[in-house]
């Protein structure tokens, strides 16, 4: 099973560029979040989904669109990246159930300079 | 607003050892609590689900308990290996207003030497 998929692994931008971190899980899970780790951090939420055509902020959300046009797929756009916005990056995605167990992809490191 | 304490931030102990690892959270209405291991440069493995009905779980040579009264989770290794470093992080789910969501902890960063 190929869980939760994350693309690109590593990314280098310049100030004022933008794109887009993909993200997909073939579990046919409702929720799913975007995170960003940083030192001394921990994870925060940026946006998360509950369903498909259905999105909301979280903590830090500045800087960051997301949307959810299908089950499969919740991608992170940076529209003008900043050097705060280094950081790795972290999709999750669970069922709607509550008591369920969430699932991480591997990461997206992302360096912008 | 949760919040959510891991102490120690860092821990190394010798091969063999038992340890536990804390984690402490003010708000006790919540779900479950997931603990995570994350190797370094790497994503988070899921290690152990603890319902908000349960008390604890076990796997393997880890266990880990809940106590919502007190807002304390634990996660206790037994005879620890140097295959055991990583960062360890708890994760609470909670209901909000949009869904339910999930709240780290900083993580507790373990070196098991040999």
């Amino acid at each position: 099973n190929a869980g939760v998929t994350q693309t690109p692994k590593f990314q280098v931008l310049k100030t004022g560029q933008s794109m887009t971190l993909q993200c997909a899980q073939d579990m046919n899970h409702e929720y799913m979040s975007w995170y960003r780790q940083d030192p001394g951090m921990g994870l925060r939420l940026i946006h998360y989904s509950v369903g498909a055509g259905i999105t909301d902020q979280g903590e830090v959300p500045n800087g960051y669109n997301v949307s959810r046009s299908t089950t499969e797929d919740f991608p992170l756009r940076l529209l003008s990246a900043a050097p705060s916005q280094t950081s790795v990056y972290f999709c999750a995605s669970w069922p709607g159930q509550l008591n369920t167990e969430a699932f991480f992809g591997q990461g997206t490191r992302l360096t912008v300079v | 607003k949760q919040e959510v304490t891991q102490i120690p931030a860092a821990l190394s102990v010798p091969e063999g050892e038992n340890l536990v690892l804390n984690c402490s959270f003010t708000d006790s209405a919540i779900y479950n609590l997931q603990w995570f291991r994350q190797d370094p440069g790497k994503g988070l493995t899921s290690l152990l689900l603890i319902q908000s009905s349960q008390r604890e779980q076990t796997s393997g040579r880890l266990n880990a308990s809940l106590d919502k009264s007190s807002g304390r989770s634990t996660l206790y290794i037994a005879a620890s290996q140097p295959g055991d470093s990583a960062t360890y992080l708890c994760a609470l789910k909670k209901i909000t207003g949009g869904g339910n969501k999930l709240t780290f902890g900083t993580g507790t960063q373990l070196k098991v030497e040999l």
